[in-house]
Order: C-alpha cells, then sequence, then structure tokens
C-alpha cells in the first residue's frame, strides 16, 4: 500500500539554526498539507499546496518558515531560524482531490527538537 | 473559521466495555467529519468518517452518529480492546475550494485489562 514518505524522522537542532523537512505525498495526490503537532494537541495546518500553487498559508508563520512544492509532487518545509517554540512533531498529509475523496493520508512524521 | 472542541480529553475504560468521545463544531457548513486514532509515536489514522448526508456509520466495533442541527458528531467504540488504547482525533473540513481540516484536541483512550 502507497505511503506518505518524510524525512527525516527526527531531528535537534540549536536555535537559529535552519532545519528543512520533505515530503513525498503519494502518487497522483495533487494536494499535499503540511501540519504542526504540538505535544497533546491535534494537529494545526501550517499550509496547503494544490499542485505547486498554495492554496492556504494563513497559519504559516512567514517571518521565519517556508514551503515549497516546485513540481507539484514532493514538498519542501522550512524553517530559518528555528526556535525553542518550533519542537513538535511536523507532519506532511496528502489527498488525492477526487470527486468524493477527502481522506487526508498522513506520513510518520518529523519530530523536531530545538535546544 | 471552523472551530471543533473534543471531549473528553482523557477516557480510562475497562476492557470490554464501551466508549464515547463527543466533538462538537461551529461552522454549519461542515460536511465532512473523520476520526482519526494515533498510537504513540505513530501516525494519525483514519478510522472511520461521516458526511453530512448521512446520520450514522458503522464499521464493525466502531459507529459514528451526526446531529447537523445540534452540530455535534461522537464516535462510539464498543467491546473495547488493549489495542483500542491510543489518542483519537475528530475533525471537521467544509469540502469546497481551499478546504481546511480542523482537528479536535485529542482524547487519550486508555483500555484497563
Amino acid at each position: 500500500e502507497a505511503e506518505v514518505a518524510q524525512s527525516p524522522r527526527y531531528k535537534i537542532t540549536e536555535k537559529s539554526q535552519a532545519v528543512a523537512f520533505w515530503c513525498d505525498p503519494i502518487s497522483g495526490h495533487a494536494t499535499l498539507y503540511w501540519y504542526r503537532q504540538i505535544l497533546g494537541q491535534g494537529p494545526e495546518l501550517l499550509v496547503q499546496f494544490q499542485d505547486e500553487s498554495v492554496v492556504d498559508d494563513s497559519q504559516l508563520p512567514k517571518d521565519r518558515f517556508s514551503a515549497e512544492r516546485l513540481k507539484g509532487v514532493d514538498s519542501t518545509l522550512k524553517i530559518q531560524p528555528a526556535e525553542l517554540g518550533d519542537s513538535a512533531m511536523y507532519l506532511c498529509a496528502s489527498t488525492l482531490s477526487g470527486a468524493g475523496d477527502y481522506e487526508q493520508y498522513f506520513g510518520p512524521g518529523t519530530r523536531l527538537t530545538v535546544t | 473559521g471552523e472551530n471543533v472542541e473534543q471531549h473528553p480529553s482523557t477516557l480510562s475504560v475497562q476492557e470490554g466495555d464501551s466508549a464515547v468521545i463527543k466533538c462538537t463544531y461551529s461552522d454549519s457548513a461542515s460536511n465532512y467529519f473523520p476520526w482519526y486514532k494515533q498510537e504513540l509515536g505513530k501516525r494519525p489514522q483514519l478510522i472511520i468518517d461521516i458526511r453530512s448526508n448521512v446520520g450514522e456509520k458503522k464499521d464493525q466495533r466502531i459507529a459514528v452518529t451526526l446531529n447537523k442541527t445540534a452540530k455535534h458528531f461522537s464516535l462510539h467504540i464498543t467491546e473495547t480492546q488493549p489495542e483500542d488504547s491510543a489518542v483519537y482525533f475528530c475533525a471537521a473540513i467544509y469540502t469546497g475550494t481551499a478546504s481546511k481540516l480542523t482537528f479536535g484536541t485529542g482524547t487519550r483512550l486508555q483500555v484497563t485489562l
């Protein structure tokens, strides 16, 4: 069964450093999402792509976060500079976006620890 | 925007008992309500979903009910087993253009022997 891939699985970085996360959605899935999940809370949407276009980035802290999906397939989320409050699980998800198909498939996540 | 509230935050039941988790949503336009199960350190996985044109849906030991008038939906797990222990998240979305899935805060279910 096809799955969403993410790397790295774990990342420890010092504050003020730059970090990047990679996501490869399920083949053919047009919609890609990046979520941040703080321990004990539900996932919160950071950015949503439809193909290569950003559809919603209203919750993305644009002063330090950036996301791209240049060819409409895989995606990269970057944080520069990282802050202590960025420690969280970063989840990527994708959806086929066909008629009637709304299920979001999640990747294993990248657990970020900022020291 | 949409706001989803979920209760209880923790739930402990004995094996074989039933568990019920309740959620309310604020946006009457929301029309798709999935439930995700997340085991410790793992990805959220969809366990059941319901659309606004249906009042109830069942899949073996799991069922979801939706009351559109009251804007609340519930997850029911019968004959609980230790492997049901996890964090459960409800979510709501309006499946229109640029729709955003809004999650509840989660319920930690503990099934004890």
